[in-house]
């Protein structure tokens, strides 16, 4: 089946630290993005990124679909980045996302 | 006013009981969808719509069923709620194509007891 794997599982940063978030996926997508979970579990989309690079102010991301990996870069963390980070990809047509398990991040001050 | 609205968000019932989780947006988009979230588990899909007409299970959909009342709602049902259907269930939408972005809605944390 569909595999979407996310490392690390765990991740603790002091204040200020540069982090890289991995995606793996098994098959090749049309449809890859990045979510962030916050401590009150709201979900935002933080990039749509099949393939390329994209930047958002500290965050950016690159996906290298010919390698089947995707990388969310967080720079100079701060404590409202803590949470969850989701990969969730589309691999043909009208197939829903896939998610992965999923980067826990906590930043301490 | 939030695009994707779920309702209610929070719920606590008893095993036996049925449930309804509702799910209203206002961004116009064709494509809805309904997750559960596990700890450690991630996001799994229990049904998706692509339109009014449309409805598709996903990879949880035993123990549950959908409506689309309409493009803007879409609604999920526990006809006869268990324990192990406890967890944080979530809407989300998207354009009419499979490359668009998924905007999600706050979700709904439910406890069956």
């Amino acid at each position: 089946g569909i595999q979407v794997e996310q490392s690390p599982p765990d991740l603790i940063l002091q204040e200020g630290a540069n982090s890289t978030l991995r995606c793996n996926f098994s098959d090749s997508v049309n449809n890859l993005q990045w979510f962030h979970q916050n401590p009150w579990g709201q979900l935002i989309n933080l990039f749509y990124i099949p393939s390329g690079t994209k930047q958002n102010g500290r965050l950016s991301a690159t996906t290298v679909a010919t390698e089947r990996y995707s990388l969310l870069y967080i720079s100079s963390s701060q404590t409202t980045d803590s949470g969850v980070y989701f990969c969730a990809v589309g691999f043909s047509g009208n197939t829903p996302l896939v998610f992965g398990k999923g980067t826990r991040l906590s930043v301490i001050a | 006013d939030a695009d994707v609205t779920q309702t209610p968000r929070n719920r606590i019932t008893k095993t036996g009981k049925r449930i309804m989780l509702e799910c209203s947006q206002t961004k116009g988009h064709d494509r809805m969808y309904w997750y559960r979230q596990d700890p450690g588990l991630g996001l799994r899909l229990i049904y998706y719509s692509f339109d009014v007409k449309d409805i598709n299970k996903g990879e949880i959909s035993d123990g549950y069923s959908v409506s689309r009342q309409a493009q803007a709602k879409f609604s999920l049902s526990l006809e006869s709620a268990i324990p192990n259907q406890t967890a944080l269930y979530f809407c989300a939408t998207s354009r009419d194509r499979a490359t668009q972005p998924q905007h999600f809605g706050d979700g709904t944390r439910l406890s069956i007891l």
